[in-house]
């Protein structure tokens, strides 16, 4: 069956840290976002891509780099920048962008704890 | 500009009984609307869309939506709730004039009462 597949479910950071969130996607979907999610805030969008080896920054880039170095795959590094990255991080692709936006496959989540 | 309200932070109805969550939106050209869920520590599954074709939408679930647009409203509902219903629920707008920007609403909770 075709997804999204998030790893992993639940991450732990340590002041200082960088850690990566994975996102792998078999739609054979060109676009793919990350989000992050706080409560009584909904999707705040982080990055998005369209195309391989292409990325634009979002609503809250700041603290926050991405890849696409293949179609499959988008993963988030939270730097040590970011100051309050405790939050659930959602991945999500589409078929396109907007426009003729057809809606998102999202991925389970991670869920992203300073400690 | 664009943006999208739900007016209600938390809705609570008894098991079998009508479900209504409300959502606002505005948009300077014909947007696309969407409803999403989300259960607990998952992602968000598509309820439904209304991309300009019929105004009244039906979803999974026995979930619909109508597009008003003098009202500028694209409201859920539901005639009987069942407990798997609880859940938190997004509206979503979309258009080309906004830059092609995805909006969502900040969410409701739905509870459902035994």
């Amino acid at each position: 069956d075709g997804g999204i597949t998030q790893s992993p479910k639940y991450l732990f950071r340590k002041e200082g840290q960088n850690v990566t969130l994975s996102c792998e996607q078999n739609l054979n979907h060109d676009a793919m976002y990350w989000y992050r999610q706080d409560p009584g805030q909904g999707l705040r969008l982080i990055y998005y891509s369209q195309i391989v080896n292409d990325f634009q920054k979002g609503d809250i880039a700041e603290g926050y780099s991405v890849s696409r170095e293949k179609k499959e795959s988008f993963p988030l590094t939270v730097t040590s920048a970011q100051k309050n990255p405790t939050a659930f991080y959602l991945c999500a692709s589409s078929i396109v962008r907007g426009g003729d936006y057809d809606g998102y496959t999202f991925g389970s989540g991670t869920r992203l704890t300073v400690v | 500009a664009q943006s999208v309200t739900q007016l209600d932070s938390h809705v609570s109805v008894s098991e079998g009984t009508p479900v209504l969550l409300r959502c606002n939106y505005s948009s300077s050209y014909s947007p696309s609307l969407f409803w999403y869920v989300q259960h607990p520590n998952k992602g968000l599954q598509l309820l439904l869309k209304y991309t300009s074709a019929a105004t009244l939408v039906k979803g999974i679930n026995g979930f619909e939506a109508e597009f008003k647009k003098s009202e500028t409203s694209f409201h859920l509902t539901k005639p009987s709730a069942h407990m798997s219903d609880a859940a938190e629920y997004f509206c979503v707008v979309s258009d080309r004039a906004g830059g092609d920007k995805i909006i969502f609403g900040k969410g409701t909770r739905l509870h459902i009462l035994p």
